[in-house]
């Protein structure tokens, strides 16, 4: 069946660091893929999408591409803030289904000054 | 506009009590999803419904759990005679239309003592 990977956190930055979490993806077909962000106690939001191979989504200085050869899709960010502080999960919506999304068990990013 | 509601924030449950769990999609999103978060966790996928019908279950435990998402109010999700291993974040989703990006609620926390 479908299954989405993540590294293992906790990652710990200081602030101003460059930022990746690895994401790796099974499935059939072409999936669309999203970076979903938790910050304590509220539910997920939405980062960033990608829903063919090659394209790259991004938004808030978060970017990730869609590598279809590599079945990856890894969210990176040039310069991490303490208020991105929070738990990133990655996630796909198998090709042809309207429906459930599979996520990875989450990466918990701490920011430090 | 609104986002998605769920309530309560917290239930703390005896084993053997039934839970209820409600949510309130979005204004204008007819396409409601349950999600289970286990302590350190990514999301699992449990049901997709539709205003009053059930679109797919797969992700359901075959006993003690069922969904409803009436023509009118909000989903429930019900668990009968629950039991430790049930407590858990419990999201729900939802969405205008079965392939646009789903919008989370804050969870409802669930626990079973």
């Amino acid at each position: 069946g479908d299954s989405v990977t993540q590294m293992e956190g906790p990652v710990t930055l200081s602030e101003e660091a460059f930022l990746t979490i690895n994401c790796t993806y099974t499935a059939t077909g072409y999936p669309s893929l999203f970076w979903y962000v938790q910050y304590p106690g509220e539910g997920l939001q939405l980062l960033l999408k990608a829903t063919k191979a090659d394209d790259k989504g991004s938004n808030k200085g978060f970017e990730a591409t869609y590598r279809k050869e590599t079945t990856s899709f890894h969210l990176e960010k040039g310069s991490v803030q303490v208020s991105d502080s929070a738990v990133y999960f990655c996630a796909l919506r198998a090709a042809g289904t309207a429906s459930k999304l599979t996520f990875g068990t989450g990466t918990r990013l701490q920011v430090t000054l | 506009n609104a986002g998605v509601m769920q309530n309560p924030r917290h239930l703390v449950r005896r084993r053997g009590q039934e839970a209820r769990l409600r949510c309130s999609p979005m204004k204008g999103h007819s396409h409601v999803y349950w999600y289970r978060q286990l302590p350190e966790e990514g999301l699992k996928f449990m049901v997709y419904l539709q205003k009053e019908n059930i679109i797919d279950e797969s992700g359901m435990p075959k006993e003690r759990f069922s969904a409803e998402f009436p023509k009118e109010g909000p989903s429930i999700l019900r668990i009968q005679q629950v039991v430790r291993g049930d407590s858990a974040a419990y999201f729900c989703a939802s969405s205008p239309v079965s392939d646009d990006e789903q919008y989370f609620g804050p969870g409802t926390r669930l626990t079973v003592t």
